[in-house]
């Protein structure tokens, strides 16, 4: 089974603070995605990227940005954190071929004070 | 704009009974639609993908249907019981990504 590892739980951070999110998979996936999860707006996505070094903006890119360097790992960076930034952050991957689901990694409860 | 509607409202159900949760979406044209279960503080599970030429698709207790005329899906748990008390999340893809519903919550209660 494909295993996706966010580095941490829990997470809190001041305002202002540069804040680095990793995400490894273990499984060679092309395709690798961040969301943000609130309650009442559900999952939404932030930046995805298929491919080393290639990234795409998804629905809620501003004040974030990515960086995959290697295959297995896709980090989320927080410019400079801000309250409302404060959510639930899911990493998910899936291999090529969409008819397939995607496997998220158990998610960081991001707190920013 | 694309939506994906599921009811916000929790589903509460006696377990043995059979939960039914709905998906409807607008302005899509999925070749294929999936479905997933999340616990809380967990991220969420693939259970089921459907493609538009099936109009069922079973895996053990789960049954899910796909009405591409209604842009509807129905997910059915069969026999459900206090484990099967999640959110579940439909979602169709829009390019590489995939889009989720917000989720309905069940409740099984013994």
């Amino acid at each position: 089974d494909v295993k996706v590892t966010q580095s941490s739980r829990y997470l809190v951070k001041r305002t202002g603070e540069k804040v680095f999110l990793e995400c490894v998979q273990d499984m060679d996936h092309e395709n690798m995605f961040w969301y943000r999860q609130d309650p009442g707006l559900g999952l939404r996505l932030i930046y995805f990227s298929y491919d080393v070094k290639m990234k795409e903006k998804g629905d809620i890119p501003e004040g974030y940005s990515v960086s995959r360097e290697k295959k297995e790992r896709f980090s989320l960076i927080l410019e400079s954190a801000s309250t409302n930034q404060t959510s639930m952050y899911l990493c998910a991957t899936r291999t090529e071929g969409q008819l397939y689901g995607y496997t998220f990694g158990s998610g960081t409860r991001l707190t920013v004070v | 704009s694309q939506k994906i509607e599921q009811n916000s409202e929790a589903l509460n159900i006696q377990e043995g009974k059979t939960a039914t949760l709905t998906c409807n979406y607008t302005n899509y044209s999925p070749a294929y639609l999936q479905w997933y279960r999340q616990d809380p503080g967990r991220g969420p599970v693939f259970l089921l993908l459907i493609r538009e030429n099936e109009k069922e698709k079973r895996k053990e207790r789960l049954k899910v249907t796909f009405d591409t005329t209604l842009k509807q899906s129905l997910f059915h748990i069969t026999a459900s019981q206090p484990a099967d008390s999640a959110t579940y999340l439909c979602a169709l893809v829009r390019g590489y990504a995939l889009n989720f519903g917000k989720g309905t919550s069940l409740l099984v209660t013994p």
